[in-house]
């Protein structure tokens, strides 16, 4: 069975600081791997996707992750964080090739950002 | 081009009423997915539907909950005699062909709560 693990629940930054939110997955087949951000009272919103290719992968508004297949990691990071990302973020999997293709998340990262 | 489209947004019921969320996916797309958010929780996967079809429902309580997807129309999904339990977003995501990391587009959600 799949699993994914968000280690931290919450993360307190300050503004203009480097982040890095943490996301480690269990699978015994191969996997694409989501990042979702959630502002409050509002649905998922995409942020990055890997589905194959290059390890490092860029998304929306600045945040890039990298995919470790040795470490079934898949940390996100922005070098540079603005009050605006104060939000939840959601590291997500789905089977590779599968036909069902539901997405497995994990609890999630409060990332709140301080001025 | 409207994105997924839940209603209500917010739902109230007392224990033992029938809520029913509804959920029109983004054009062009006959896939839909149900998930449910519980507080301090990540998403949880219920059920995948295609046009008239239950593909997967391994994440549906074995009572109580249904869903449907009819042929025109929205995708239903439906509680009967609700419990506070129950409480929860309820978020839909629609796509264009399942798995092969199709893009999931998630909408708004539904929050109900029960009183």
């Amino acid at each position: 069975a799949q699993s994914v693990t968000q280690l931290d629940s919450q993360v307190p930054v300050f503004e203009e600081a480097p982040v890095e939110l943490r996301c480690n997955y269990s699978s015994s087949v191969s996997v694409y791997l989501f990042w979702y951000v959630q502002y409050p009272n509002q649905g998922l919103q995409l942020l990055l996707k890997y589905l194959s290719g290059s390890t490092l992968v860029k998304g929306i508004n600045g945040f890039e992750a990298e995919f470790n297949k040795s470490q079934t990691s898949f940390h996100l990071r922005k070098p540079s964080v603005h009050i605006s990302d104060t939000a939840e973020y959601f590291c997500a999997v789905m089977n590779y090739g599968g036909s069902q293709g539901n997405l497995i998340f994990g609890k999630g990262t409060k990332l709140s950002v301080k001025p | 081009n409207a994105g997924v489209m839940q209603n209500p947004r917010h739902l109230v019921r007392r224990r033992g009423q029938e809520a029913r969320l509804r959920c029109s996916p983004m054009k062009g797309h006959s896939h839909v997915y149900w998930y449910r958010q519980l507080p301090e929780e990540g998403l949880k996967f219920m059920v995948y539907l295609q046009k008239e079809n239950i593909i997967d429902e391994s994440g549906m309580p074995k009572e109580r909950f249904s869903a449907e997807f009819p042929k025109e129309g929205p995708s239903i999904l439906r509680i009967q005699q609700v419990v506070r339990g129950d409480s929860a977003a309820y978020f839909c995501a629609s796509s264009p062909k399942p798995g092969q990391g199709a893009g999931y587009t998630f909408g708004s959600g539904t929050r109900l709560t029960v009183v």
